[in-house]
């Protein structure tokens, strides 16, 4: 069956480090979004991209943050300068998106980051 | 705007007992709704979905959930908990007008033997 992975699972940094989390989605699907947990918070939403540019995006996806696909299969979140309340779980999802906004989001397994 | 409570951080039931997990939900426009699963150490996984057409909505593992517009609630239950149930549910919403899902908080549902 088909899957979204995601690596690093778990990656430590020093604050002031560039991160960057790579995600594969689904290779038919077109939408493509980021969401972190914090540690025992609710999942938030960071951005979505589709047709190879950022769709939405929320008030936590500042100027530290920026996504791209460099080819046909990778998506890419990029952390510029990390702190310490980047910390958290950080989930890609893909969708195809025909069935509109009912559509299902296929999520990995999450890479957890931890800023030092 | 558009928001999701979920009641109760902890859920706990015995193995075979019903399960329900509470969520309501708040949206100016007709909601879509989903119930997502965390099993430890794994990714979201979608458990069930309403989309508008039938209220009561069956999942995989014999899980389902009844939309009531009127109550603003869309439960999430199970006729009889087993211990591989036991994980984190997370009930989200999304409407029309943007893509992004709001998500709950989460209940973490623990089987006892």
């Amino acid at each position: 069956e088909p899957e979204v992975t995601q690596t690093p699972s778990h990656q430590v940094t020093q604050m002031g480090q560039e991160v960057i989390l790579r995600c594969v989605p689904i290779s038919n699907h077109l939408y493509f979004y980021w969401y972190r947990q914090i540690l025992g918070q609710k999942v938030e939403f960071l951005v979505s991209f589709y047709n190879n540019e950022i769709s939405e995006k929320s008030e936590i996806f500042d100027d530290q943050f920026s996504v791209e696909r460099p080819d046909g299969s990778n998506f890419t979140l990029k952390i510029r300068s990390t702190k310490l309340e980047d910390s958290a779980m950080y989930f890609c999802a893909s969708s195809d998106m025909r069935g509109g906004p009912g559509g299902e989001l296929f999520f990995g397994e999450g890479s957890r980051l931890t800023v030092l | 705007a558009q928001s999701v409570t979920q009641l109760g951080s902890h859920v706990s039931v015995s193995e075979g007992a019903l399960v329900l997990l509470r969520c309501n939900y708040s949206s100016s426009v007709p909601p879509y709704l989903f119930w997502y699963v965390q099993y430890p150490n794994q990714g979201l996984q979608l458990l069930l979905k309403y989309t508008s057409a039938a209220t009561l909505v069956k999942g995989i593992n014999d899980f389902e959930a009844e939309f009531k517009k009127s109550e603003t609630s869309f439960h999430l239950t199970k006729p009889s908990a087993h211990m591989s149930d036991a994980a984190e549910y997370f009930c989200a919403v999304r409407s029309d007008s943007n893509y992004q899902l709001i998500w709950g908080a989460g209940t973490k549902l623990i089987i006892k033997p």
